[in-house]
């Protein structure tokens, strides 16, 4: 079975609104990354995190090894939040790449 | 800030043909990889590669196979394309953190 979860699938937003995506994991880690996709395709990477909660202006990210959990939290959406948002872990070394999940589509309206 | 080079940008090939992308990294980093997303937006790792160490994931078919010239670039060749190798490319480097390219689509007709 998949070793990503992400939860929801996809999120219809207002912009100003707030959101919570999960990203729960079935197996150890080494570590973990969030990314940002844009609708064109490229990856921006938008935290590491292995353990604890990170802050990147709207962002925030937590990630909970013990409950092989993370989160990424979006205050104030707006428009340009659009996209699909990845996490994907790093299960022994990195030099063996990132496992992803399939991704949360968020779509924020003006 | 883009580190991760990859060429062409978008290739539309036949079924049978060779096909090989470029990946270029400037960030000095010792390992780099290559992903594929497929139809259902899933991002899976086909290659890891560093001076010493290739990693090969065991679902990649043999027609696919990584091109090192240097610790710098890793290029991706597919011999005689099939239509399920219709998908985006994804170059990425890595000391820990990892960067990826802007992708290659490919589409075979």
């Amino acid at each position: 079975g998949q070793q990503v979860q992400q939860s929801p699938a996809s999120l219809v937003l207002q912009e100003g609104e707030n959101a919570e995506l999960q990203c729960n994991f079935s197996t150890s880690l080494n570590s973990m990354q969030w990314f940002y996709q844009r609708p064109g395709g490229s990856l921006v990477s938008l935290f590491y995190n292995p353990s604890g909660t990170k802050h990147s202006g709207r962002l925030t990210s937590t990630t909970v090894i013990k409950e092989r959990r993370s989160s990424l939290h979006i205050s104030s959406s707006q428009t340009t939040d659009s996209g699909t948002y990845l996490c994907a872990l790093v299960l022994n070394n990195y030099a063996q790449g990132l496992t992803f999940g399939l991704g949360t589509r968020v779509s924020v309206f003006p | 800030e883009t580190a991760v080079f990859q060429t062409p940008n978008y290739h539309v090939t036949q079924v049978g043909n060779e096909v090989s992308f470029n990946c270029k990294q400037t960030l000095g980093h010792d390992t780099m990889y290559w992903y594929k997303q497929d139809s259902k937006k899933l991002l899976k790792i086909m290659f890891s590669y560093n001076n010493k160490q290739l990693i090969v994931n065991e679902t990649v078919p043999r027609r696919f196979s990584p091109q090192s010239s240097d610790k710098a670039h890793l290029n991706l060749r597919i011999k005689s394309v099939e239509p399920e190798d219709s998908a985006v490319y994804l170059c990425a480097s890595s000391q820990g953190f990892q960067y990826f390219g802007p992708g290659t689509r490919l589409l075979v007709l």
